[in-house]
């Protein structure tokens, strides 16, 4: 069964760091382009970061640009999210979705986590 | 940046009617990459609708997707107790990937 298990979320405060975690199992993750999409609380979809399936090109929101870094572990089948200089409006569900190809563009998203949550407040 | 906008924000249907959500890009979306995802509460989306019409996995067809430039639709034939949901359309052909804001199906 292919599998997305998201993890690392948690309370953290304005300006601190956070490392989200996905695991993936199920698939060959090492030739599927993988994406982090959140949603805050009462909200809509947000794109957040892609990756390519060989860690070789990624991608950034604009509101997420400097702040966040998305890379992967293929030997581990593990997505990563680190997060920094955290603010208020970061706080939101994080959604490991896995790409339908090995590119983040002209694939869709078709295997979605569960999703962690993310709070950021003092 | 493409953006999306859906309409209605809210339909109000009963089971058994038919349900039809509009998806406007500001830009025309190349090749068809758009995709059409339900979620309910407390769970993560799911895809329906990839490549603008054509049905994921497992989805029944009474879900079916036309359109092409800048305008799409998510149609659903005759809806289900369990099709009550929030549906978004997004592309994934131009950067960055965009999502429209969602069109709530709720039970008349």
């Amino acid at each position: 069964e292919v599998q997305l298990v998201e993890s690392g979320g948690g309370l953290v405060q304005p300006g601190g760091s956070l490392r989200l975690s996905c695991s993936a199992s199920g698939f060959t993750f090492s030739s599927y382009a993988m994406h982090w999409v959140r949603q805050a609380p009462g909200k809509g979809l947000e794109y957040v970061s892609a990756i390519s399936s060989n860690g070789g090109s990624t991608y950034y929101a604009d509101s997420v640009k400097g702040r966040f870094t998305i890379s992967r572990d293929n030997s581990k089948n593990t997505l990563y999210l680190q997060m920094s200089s955290l603010r208020a409006e970061d706080t939101a569900v994080y959604y490991c979705v896995r790409s339908s190809g090995y590119r983040a563009y002209y694939y869709y998203m078709d295997v979605w986590g569960k999703g962690t949550t993310v709070t950021v407040s003092s | 940046e493409i953006v999306l906008t859906q309409s209605p924000g809210t339909l109000s249907l009963s089971p058994g009617e038919r349900a039809t959500l509009s998806c406007r890009a500001s830009q025309s979306v190349s090749s068809s990459y758009l995709a059409w995802y339900q979620q309910k509460p407390g769970q993560a989306p799911r895809l329906l609708i990839y490549g603008a019409s054509s049905r994921a996995t497992g989805i029944p067809d009474r879900f079916s997707g036309s359109g092409s430039g800048t305008d799409f639709t998510l149609t659903i034939s005759r809806l289900e107790p369990e099709d009550f949901a929030v549906y978004y359309c997004q592309q994934y052909g131009s950067s960055p990937m965009t999502f429209g804001q969602g069109t709530k199906v709720e039970i008349k």
